[in-house]
């Protein structure tokens, strides 16, 4: 069966410092990979997506980067956090943009800047 | 601006009672689903219903789908403590018309069974 684990589960930064988040995918090949941030009572701000390896697409101009260095592994980057990067971020994945396939979530990481 | 919106934004039931949440959209969809999400957790996909679809039912869900009005519904019936959780939508749909698909999710319902 199909896992994704997300880490660290939560986190506290200075502002200014870097981050990065990992996403993994197991047992599926070539999935299709989400970040998306959600704000306190908030819906889900899809931040970029992936069809594949090196293949990100932006979706809100931001201070955060994604990257793709392999297939079932996404990571979430930042150089300068700001206070406005706080939230709670999630990872998921899915088989295919184009079919009726659900979004399958990791368990998130609650960003903190202080 | 959110596709999908959920109304109400807050539910409050006793359990045992049925609980129905609301989704309206504005554009065309290829389908429309239902996730929850439970306090500090990721989200849950519950069920799917395609845009030539009306009904689908999974277990004490069922969800209606009124491609004419741009709104869906979901009713969990004989609610339980453990459906305490926050519900949102999500409408699958052509995304910026570059030939890609989208799932753009609402703000969600927060439902609150009380035992």
């Amino acid at each position: 069966s199909q896992t994704i684990h997300q880490w660290p589960a939560t986190l506290v930064q200075p502002v200014g410092s870097p981050l990065s988040l990992e996403c993994t995918v197991e047992g599926t090949s070539n999935p299709n990979l989400y970040w998306y941030r959600q704000a306190a009572g908030r819906g889900l701000q899809l931040l970029f997506y992936s069809i594949g390896i090196d293949q990100i697409s932006s979706e809100v101009p931001q201070n955060l980067s994604a990257s793709r260095p392999q297939d079932r592994q996404f990571i979430l980057s930042s150089k300068k956090l700001l206070l406005s990067d706080s939230g709670f971020y999630l990872c998921a994945w899915s088989l295919g943009l184009l079919s009726d396939q659900p979004q399958h979530f990791g368990d998130g990481t609650r960003l903190s800047i202080l | 601006s959110q596709q999908g919106e959920e109304d109400p934004q807050a539910l409050s039931i006793q359990e045992g009672e049925n609980a129905t949440m609301n989704c309206s959209y504005k554009t065309s969809i290829n389908n429309l689903q239902w996730y929850r999400q439970n306090s500090g957790r990721g989200l849950v996909h519950l069920i799917l219903i395609r845009s030539n679809e009306r009904e689908k039912h999974s277990g004490r869900l069922r969800v209606t789908l009124d491609t004419s009005k741009k709104s869906s519904s979901l009713l969990i019936t004989a609610s339980r403590a453990a459906d305490t959780a926050s519900y949102f939508c999500a409408t699958h749909h052509r995304y910026s018309g570059a030939g890609s698909y989208q799932l753009t999710f609402g703000k969600g319902t927060k439902l609150s069974v009380i035992p």
